[in-house]
């Protein structure tokens, strides 16, 4: 099943602008991560944030974790047109083993 | 920098042959594992193996298996390849959680065709 669902699917702002991705998750998790693929590419990791961090920076990526709603945002400030790409979230579950799992993504594209 | 090496971009193979995946990463990452990705539906795990000659199965392990003979090195098999199985196959490693580890260090993918 799916762990983490990216929200929304699709989308598309002019450069200079924020963008913002939204994540949804479902059990109890040790981290959320985000990752981004170019086309075509393998993926990147972007950035961790911690199951007791509520807010993390990493240049212009912001990324808010609320595990009382279970959710999380990717915001990329003043967007670049290398910013296009799928960028996803990935869960690292409390009770299990090792393994992430991934949601279906976002597709961002930025407009020159 | 870690490296994570896939064998080939592109793939196309017959329905039935045996299909060899390999995945070679030079970090001496205990964890690797293999992913398909397809349209819609994200990345499914496939198998993944936290040392050498240790799997475990993942969501969607049907139709795969896997052999890690030594800790750099992660094949993924296709005994029979069957046209469901077309895809991008991604590899990725990590170290274990205990070192801080489950960021997923990716490799460029291998599409593969199966006709």
């Amino acid at each position: 099943s799916q762990q983490g669902e990216e929200d929304p699917q699709a989308l598309s702002i002019q450069e200079g602008e924020n963008a913002t991705m939204n994540c949804s998750y479902k059990t109890s998790i040790n981290n959320l991560q985000w990752y981004r693929q170019n086309s075509g590419r393998g993926l990147v990791h972007l950035i961790l944030i911690r199951s007791n961090e509520r807010e993390k920076h990493s240049g212009r990526l912001r990324v808010t974790l609320d595990t009382s709603k279970k959710s999380s945002s990717l915001l990329i400030t003043a967007s670049r047109a290398a910013d296009t790409a799928s960028y996803f979230c990935a869960t690292d579950p409390t009770w299990g083993n090792e393994k992430l799992t991934f949601g279906t993504g976002t597709r961002l594209t930025i407009i020159p | 920098d870690v490296k994570v090496t896939q064998s080939s971009r592109y793939l196309v193979k017959r329905t039935g042959e045996k299909v060899f995946l390999e995945c070679v990463q030079d970090m001496d990452h205990e964890n690797m594992f293999w992913y398909r990705q397809d349209p819609g539906l994200g990345l499914r795990l496939i198998y993944f193996s936290y040392d050498v000659k240790m799997k475990e199965k993942g969501d969607i392990p049907e139709g795969y298996s896997v052999s890690r003979e030594k800790k750099e090195r992660f094949s993924l098999i296709l005994e029979s390849a069957s046209t469901n199985q077309t895809s991008m196959y991604l590899c990725a490693s990590s170290p274990p959680r205990r070192f801080g580890g489950s960021v997923l260090h990716f490799g460029n993918g291998t599409r593969l065709t199966v006709t």
